[in-house]
């Protein structure tokens, strides 16, 4: 198992270009999360999907940040126009939603974003 | 989910057990105790988890107090390896509605 893929591992870019960011859930795994980490704020839960559906995206801090999962193995989390308070590093993590109780998070190694 | 107090930083010896608190005092009766950690540049990584029983498995055991207001993560026998920020979260779906995650505890191993 390849665990969770993320690319790009890093970024570079400059204000107001677009941002995409990908990630490959574990597969088997029907729930995929977003997240950004600061200094400042910590680890953000951004967005999450159930069976490819959204279900919360209230973390994603403004409407220049969307996310899609067009099927179970794959999603995006794009940023358009992109501003220098964005340099973070985002994660993705999938996990197979078994109803309540237990359910392990299994984190991608993130996708370092540095806009000048 | 229930608020967590965790020390800010840690030192440990290698070899020796690294024992992580967590006072967890508004936890309610369906939250598991989860922890992760987050070795320098990585992802966060699943460790154990436990609703009232103490666990143990390969990585570490948790010891959760009856009234379950605090736990306490064990490393049997650190290593440099384990030098990380611990996270203890509790959380009643298990994480299948996203995880809440705190400041953690930096956990330093000493050679």
């Amino acid at each position: 198992d390849a665990g969770v893929i993320q690319s790009p591992r890093h970024e570079v870019t400059e204000m107001g270009q677009e941002v995409t960011l990908r990630c490959k859930p574990i597969s088997g795994h029907n729930s995929l999360f977003w997240y950004r980490q600061t200094m400042m704020r910590g680890l953000e839960l951004l967005i999450y999907f159930n069976n490819n559906v959204p279900i919360d995206d209230s973390g994603m801090p403004e409407d220049r940040f969307s996310a899609k999962m067009p099927n179970a193995s794959f999603s995006t989390l794009k940023i358009q126009p992109s501003e220098p308070r964005d340099s973070a590093v985002y994660f993705c993590a999938s996990t197979l939603r078994v109803g309540a109780g237990a359910n392990v998070l299994t984190f991608g190694a993130g996708s370092r974003l540095t806009v000048l | 989910d229930a608020k967590t107090t965790q020390p800010t930083s840690m030192d440990c010896a290698e070899g020796r057990a690294a024992n992580l608190p967590c006072n967890h005092s508004t936890i309610s009766g369906n939250e598991y105790v989860y922890w992760y950690r987050q070795i320098h540049s990585q992802g966060p990584q699943y460790i154990i988890h436990g609703l009232k029983n103490n666990e143990t498995n390969e990585m570490a055991s948790l010891i959760i107090t009856e009234d379950r207001k605090s736990s306490t993560l064990i490393l049997p026998h650190a290593t440099l390896r384990d030098t990380a920020v611990y996270y203890c979260i509790p959380n009643s779906g298990g994480g299948a509605d996203g995880l809440t995650f705190g400041k953690g505890t930096h956990l330093i191993i000493q050679p």
